[in-house]
């Protein structure tokens, strides 16, 4: 099975910094990446997918790029409210796995 | 689009448990549906899906032979029954739905998420 691989970890920045996230897959998925955003106690939203295709309500300094085995997700312009966890998943076939996410706190 | 779960609970571990989550908003038998589970803590783990039809569903290696998913299209209502449960079970259980952009494929994109439904294993 493909494992999905993010970093880092965790990262602290502060209001306004462009911030971002790798994830990558242990081989290669063409496109098939999407990411979501995990609020303190609440479900995950969908962000990203086709890893760079923006879902419908999410807000546009949220952009993402890559292909293949390696993938990025570009917060620019940080805001208060991206605090969270963000997980990346390969969305193409089963399993559908997901990164093991990266923690976003404020500097 | 609403995603409602329910059944969650505590029990011992070797048990069993069935989840129940019904949509709304949405045509419920047009969309794969899928758990996601959440340990303390931890990560999100892909756990099931089941197609638009049911005639298929996927698992994951952790709980292949132990859980199974199911659904009454009748019913707005997807089901994940869960046996011989261990401690590392504990989670909590989001229902999911599929988007249209991956409906009828074998891609699997979480559109709209419910708020999730406590299991807790433990003797």
């Amino acid at each position: 099975d493909i494992q999905m691989t993010q970093s880092p970890s965790s990262l602290s920045a502060s209001v306004g910094d462009t911030v971002t996230i790798a994830c990558r897959a242990s081989q290669g998925i063409g496109r098939s990446l999407a990411w979501y955003q995990q609020q303190p106690g609440k479900p995950p939203k969908l962000l990203i997918y086709d890893a760079s295709t923006l879902q419908s309500g999410a807000p546009s300094r949220f952009s993402g790029y890559g292909s293949g085995t390696d993938f990025t997700l570009i917060i620019s312009s940080l805001q208060p409210e991206d605090i969270a966890t963000y997980y990346c998943q390969k969305h193409n076939s089963p399993p559908w796995t997901f990164g093991q996410g990266t923690k976003v706190e404020i500097k | 689009v609403q995603l409602l779960e329910s059944g969650g609970g505590l029990l011992q571990p070797g048990g069993s448990l069935t989840l129940s989550c019904s949509g709304f908003g949405f045509t419920f038998g047009h969309y794969a549906m899928t758990w996601v589970r959440q340990a303390p803590g931890k990560g999100l783990e892909w756990v099931s899906t089941i197609s638009h039809s049911a005639a298929e569903t996927w698992h994951s290696d952790s709980v292949r032979g132990r859980f199974s998913i199911s659904r009454d299209n009748s019913r707005n209502t997807v089901f994940l029954h869960m046996s011989s449960l261990r401690v590392d079970d504990s989670a909590v259980y989001y229902c999911a739905k599929d988007s249209p952009h991956t409906q009828y494929t074998s891609g699997l994109l979480l559109e709209y998420w419910g708020q999730g439904t406590q299991v807790t294993v433990s003797s």
